[in-house]
């Protein structure tokens, strides 16, 4: 059973430019979550979403971010006209239902670097 | 808003000694993790501790939950150099959002 895909592995953008992240949720698993990690800090929540979708959006800055998680394909999160401060770890976590006992599992993150 | 505060922030281990890490929270929870991860690596879950007096164990590691004082610890037994990394408590709030400490760094020497 594969993990939570994430790709981009490690993406540069100059400032301006749009930067677009995808996670592929584990199999079975229909609630995804984003979550940003600056330079050593711990990570912040950004979205949850379900298919088709937001269920919490309060840790989204509220310009140039949106994410969606469509009926078919990964989840997307989409930062337009990226600045330097965007420059962070994004993680995705997916679990299999909405139940506070249940672990989020994590992808292997993909890193933004803007220049 | 939940805050976690995790101390110390870096901990530099001799191997083959016990220490602990410390994580405190504001706000009522009922289920705090913790993960540890490697460099530029994602987060591995290591422990789920759902209720006070909760004690979880694996190999080395040893995770405990006081909810009455809002404090995990996780304990490290004969520290060995693998376990170098950061390691993250989490602590949950409503159905799914997880709050996370800063993380402790921890590099074990010889």
């Amino acid at each position: 059973n594969a993990g939570v895909m994430q790709n981009p592995r490690h993406l540069v953008r100059r400032r301006g430019q749009e930067a677009r992240l995808r996670c592929s949720p584990m199999k079975g698993h229909s609630h995804v979550y984003w979550y940003r990690q600056l330079p050593e800090e711990g990570l912040k929540f950004m979205v949850y979403l379900q298919k088709e979708n937001i269920i919490d959006e309060s840790g989204m800055p509220k310009e140039r971010f949106s994410a969606e998680f469509p009926k078919e394909g990964p989840s997307i999160l989409r930062i337009q006209q990226v600045v330097r401060g965007d420059s962070a770890a994004y993680f995705c976590a997916s679990s299999p239902l909405r139940d506070t006992q249940e672990t989020q599992y994590f992808g292997p993150g993909t890193r933004l670097l803007v220049l | 808003e939940l805050k976690v505060e995790q101390n110390p922030l870096f901990l530099s281990m001799q191997e083959g000694k016990n220490y602990t890490i410390y994580c405190n929270y504001s706000t009522t929870s009922d289920r705090l993790y913790w993960y540890r991860q490697d460099p530029g690596k994602s987060l591995e879950s290591l422990f789920v501790l759902l209720s006070n007096g909760a004690v979880k164990q694996e190999g080395r590691l040893m995770a405990s939950l006081d909810t009455k004082a809002r404090l995990s610890t996780l304990h490290i037994t004969a520290a060995v150099h693998d376990l170098s990394a950061t390691y993250f408590c989490a602590v949950g709030s409503n159905d799914y959002k997880l709050s996370f400490g800063a993380g402790t760094t921890v590099t074990v020497r010889a």
